[in-house]
């Protein structure tokens, strides 16, 4: 059970350039989430999913496009990279429900350095 | 909106002392609150939560209580180890019904032997 797999784990890239983070679970959850983790700021949310098919803007979406065509893949875009988006990037599943203790399963991360 | 705070700074202390890591929210209604730990190298992982006013999260000799009258969900451990340096994040799920975690900036804690 590999629960959720964030694919690559490293990555550079020079400015301008794009590229596609993945984040795949096994777990048939239907949240899915993308953060972004810099020193001092902690995890900010970039953008998010509810379900399939569905995508909405967190607090950092500026510079990212997302894409949730299967429930268990959710994929992060960066059109034209940036230095300002050398980060760490997370991605995290939930289930859906009605009760307040729904836990956040993470990814092992991305590390992202833009030249 | 809804948010957490976190005291400033890394943490060092020694092998076996008492930890307190310090967590406020703003937020309206009940929301449910965790603590998530970020071991070197990965992902963060759930350490413990509390989904009602007065309820005690507990996990791996760490303790927090949910505090709705001084909006807090401070963090302790009576005897830590080498083995506890790590970040620590302070969580909040608000009664939106998206299931989106506000965090805390987190806690570098540092365990001396």
């Amino acid at each position: 059970n590999a629960g959720v797999t964030q694919t690559p784990k490293f990555r550079v890239l020079k400015t301008g350039q794009s590229m596609t983070l993945l984040c795949a679970q096994d777990m048939n959850h239907e949240y899915m989430y993308w953060y972004r983790q810099d020193p001092g700021m902690g995890l900010r949310l970039i953008h998010y999913s509810v379900g399939e098919g569905t995508t909405a803007k967190g607090e950092v979406p500026d510079g990212y496009n997302v894409s949730r065509l299967k429930k268990q893949n959710f994929l992060l875009g960066l059109e034209s990279a940036a230095p300002s988006q050398t980060s760490v990037y997370f991605c995290a599943t939930t289930d859906r429900g009605s009760s307040g203790a729904n836990v956040l399963t993470f990814g092992a991360g991305s590390r992202l350095t833009v030249l | 909106g809804d948010s957490v705070t976190q005291m400033e700074g890394p943490v060092t202390l020694s092998e076996e002392a008492f930890l307190t890591i310090n967590c406020t929210y703003t937020a309206t209604g009940y929301p449910s609150l965790f603590w998530y730990v970020q071991y070197p190298g990965e992902g963060l992982q759930l350490l413990l939560k509390a989904t009602k006013a007065d309820d005690k999260g507990s996990n791996k000799g760490f303790e927090a209580t949910y505090r709705k009258e001084t909006t807090s969900f401070h963090l302790e451990k009576g005897s830590v180890q080498v083995s506890d340096s790590a970040v620590y994040f302070c969580a909040l799920r608000g009664t939106r019904g998206n299931n989106r975690l506000a965090f805390g900036k987190g806690n570098q804690v540092v365990v001396i032997p």
